[in-house]
């Protein structure tokens, strides 16, 4: 069981926007602004969309976006298309014990 | 362009020691300004921190692993390694290297196509 709460999977159609909710505790995303979002298309390198909550690396489209509240971070995707059809994992930093942990994923399916 | 490459044996016994190496091509381990991971996703779950080294050596590990890895760096071959003691078949899976980077060191900006590692016998 991973330490950060995903739904399974998500869908949406072209041109729609989704979000992706990952739910931690007060230990990680609560008190952390240090929340990241990966994307993962299968036999690939897992790519970073997200930084710090809701920083955009240079290079990513302005389609992601994330945000924060309380216990749970959230990644929305808008302008749906149909290359975002792959996982997607949050991660957070936990302090000094347990330092980084992930979400189990997200598979977004662009219908 | 930062690359980073995993090697090492796809097969390992139970019992035995897992061991894999994370090789950076365009920039160096040595920098103070990252730190370098590993990170693996068994199959069909999420992906899980094993841990980060620093230029300085040091290391943060997953407690859940902790009793049994080790992470080291050979700066001289801008390498770093993981070793996984006392495998079962729960550490069947996909082994990615990682750097740590961006302005607060808190998030995993390039990655390794990753590795994967089968524990059976």
């Amino acid at each position: 069981q991973s330490a950060l709460t995903q739904p399974a999977s998500v869908s949406g159609s072209p041109g729609q926007s989704i979000t992706i909710s990952c739910t931690g505790t007060s230990s990680d995303v609560g008190t952390y602004n240090f929340v990241s979002w990966y994307q993962h298309h299968p036999g690939k390198a897992p790519k970073v969309i997200i930084y710090d909550v809701s920083k955009c690396p240079s290079g990513v489209s302005n389609r992601f976006s994330g945000s924060k509240s309380g216990n749970t971070a959230s990644l929305t995707i808008s302008g749906l298309q149909t290359e975002d059809e792959a996982d997607y994992y949050c991660c957070s930093y936990a302090g000094s014990r347990t330092y980084w942990v992930f979400g189990g994923g997200t598979k977004l399916t662009v219908l | 362009q930062l690359q980073l490459q995993e090697s090492g044996p796809g097969l390992v016994q139970p019992s035995e020691t897992l061991s894999l190496t994370c090789t950076v091509s365009g920039g160096s381990i040595s920098s103070s300004s990252y730190y370098w991971g590993w990170i693996r996703q068994p199959p069909g779950k999420g992906l899980e921190w094993i841990g980060t080294i620093y230029y300085t050596g040091g290391t943060y590990y997953n407690p859940s692993l902790k009793s049994r890895i080790t992470i080291s760096m050979d700066t001289s071959k801008n390498q770093f390694s993981l070793t996984l003691s006392s495998v079962t078949a729960a550490d069947t899976a996909v082994y990615y290297c990682a750097r740590l980077g961006g302005q607060q060191l808190a998030h995993f900006d390039y990655w390794g196509q990753g590795t994967l590692v089968t524990v059976s016998s």
